[in-house]
């Protein structure tokens, strides 16, 4: 149990261009959903949380105009890259919870922005 | 801002070998995890603690979380090549779903 799922695993965009990322929980209903955000060879930063049918909220520094994210249903969450650059290229992998203490993650999308 | 510092950073090991990496936090917290990952995968979760001076063991792997409940560490018994990866910690506060990762630690298994 406890599967979540990510699409795209990959995306190739040009700048200029939106570039929308979808986190799925499959097994369960996900009452929070998390956006991290990682580069090459350093640990998960924390982008926004995301609670259904609520408006999400961002950590400091991040661009909420930048990284639209929609919570629709309790087992989807998106985020879209708005007029994406080449410094918006990176991992990101999004995390759903349904209790407290644990969050399950999803198997990341890459995103290269040329 | 919580500071979640993993040591050592990197660690490169022959198989069959023991070690031990830690986390340390700057304050108290109310949860802790660990997670393994992958290139291009996600985290997986290896195991969740909670109680002070805590003892988890999950096969080779032993999981300690501090009696002040402000660091944990992570032995690996006789390491082996599938061990290999980013080991990450986690820490969450008290009513408060969101998780500060570690720095991380790269481990490397030699065959």
């Amino acid at each position: 149990g406890a599967v979540v799922s990510q699409h795209p695993s990959r995306v190739i965009c040009k700048s200029g261009t939106s570039v929308k990322i979808e986190c799925r929980s499959l097994d369960f209903q996900a009452t929070t959903m998390f956006w991290y955000r990682q580069f090459p060879k350093k640990s998960l930063m924390l982008m926004a949380t995301s609670n259904e049918g609520s408006k999400a909220t961002y950590e400091q520094g991040v661009e909420k105009d930048k990284f639209l994210i929609n919570h629709a249903s309790l087992t989807l969450s998106t985020l879209t890259v708005t007029s994406a650059h080449p410094e918006d290229s990176s991992f990101y992998i999004c995390s759903a919870t349904s209790s407290a203490y644990e969050q399950y993650f999803g198997p990341g999308t890459r995103l290269t922005v040329t | 801002t919580q500071l979640l510092e993993q040591s050592p950073q990197f660690l490169s090991i022959q198989e069959g070998e023991n070690l031990t990496v830690y986390c340390n936090s700057s304050s108290v917290f109310s949860s802790l995890q660990w997670y393994r990952q992958e290139p291009g995968e996600g985290p997986v979760l290896l195991v969740t603690v909670v109680t002070g001076g805590e003892v988890k063991k999950l096969k080779r792997l032993t999981f300690q979380f501090g009696d002040a409940r402000k660091d944990s560490s992570l032995h690996i018994t006789a390491a082996q090549p599938g061990d290999t990866g980013l080991y990450l910690c986690a820490v969450s506060n008290f009513g408060n779903e969101k998780l500060t990762f570690g720095t991380g630690t790269r481990l490397t298994i030699i065959p």
